[in-house]
């Protein structure tokens, strides 16, 4: 495989589940993001991970919980979310922090019960 | 407050012409700017990028124009193919100071359909 994959590709949850997404990319690249994607809004930027620290949180709620095991994985767990985390998340690698365009896999669409 | 806005969610153009899509920023500090393209079911492909110490970059098919003085910037697609109809985002960012260049600020996306 090539690029940036994310599994899995559609999530149904309920509130009071806990889920993971998966993130893997084969591009050698050392910085991995976290966006997110709610309907009729811009994608926003979620978590920065460079060199598997994270270098940013965007003020994002404590029911997600990144998790960056190597530069090559990325993950998202999710607990007692909220119908209004229903969305695309998306993520994507870069070269590095300060190097090269960013990269994305074809996300996954959650939907919250 | 939208730092980067695409003012027209969708455009329709035949094939053969040119697309134009537009993109405004208020942000001073965003000094890169870049285009994707995105198809159902799939993530954000890149598709081209201008800093802004250029106006012009030009890829095939696409150019990007940048008029930093009206903070505007805008995606030529010369000619248009049915293949192009696509959602295009524009995306910014502050490179100079040190920021992460994956850390996008995106527009909320114009929908292309290009008539056969």
């Amino acid at each position: 495989e090539t690029g940036v994959t994310q599994t899995p590709r559609h999530l149904v949850m309920g509130m009071t589940n806990k889920k993971s997404l998966k993130c893997e990319q084969h591009l050698g690249h050392n910085a991995m993001y976290w966006y997110k994607q709610s309907a009729k809004k811009p994608l926003e930027l979620m978590f920065v991970y460079n060199f598997k620290e994270q270098t940013e949180n965007n003020s994002v709620p404590s029911r997600f919980s990144p998790e960056c095991p190597n530069s090559s994985h990325l993950f998202l767990h999710l607990h007692t979310l909220q119908p209004e985390d229903s969305a695309l998340y998306l993520c994507a690698s870069s070269q590095g922090s300060t190097q090269g365009e960013a990269f994305f896999g074809q996300g996954t669409r959650l939907t919250v019960v | 407050d939208q730092q980067v806005k695409q003012n027209s969610p969708s455009l329709s153009v035949q094939e053969g012409r040119i697309s134009i899509l537009n993109c405004d920023y208020t942000n001073s500090m965003f000094d890169y700017f870049l285009w994707y393209k995105k198809y159902p079911a799939e993530g954000p492909t890149f598709l081209i990028s201008i800093s802004s110490i250029k106006d012009k970059n030009e890829d095939g098919r696409f150019t990007v124009f940048l008029n930093k003085s009206a903070k505007h910037l805008s995606l030529h697609i010369v000619p248009s193919q049915p293949g192009d109809s696509a959602v295009y985002f524009c995306a910014a960012s502050a490179r100079a100071g040190g920021t992460s260049y994956g850390k996008l600020t995106f527009g909320q996306g114009t929908i292309l359909t290009v008539h056969p």
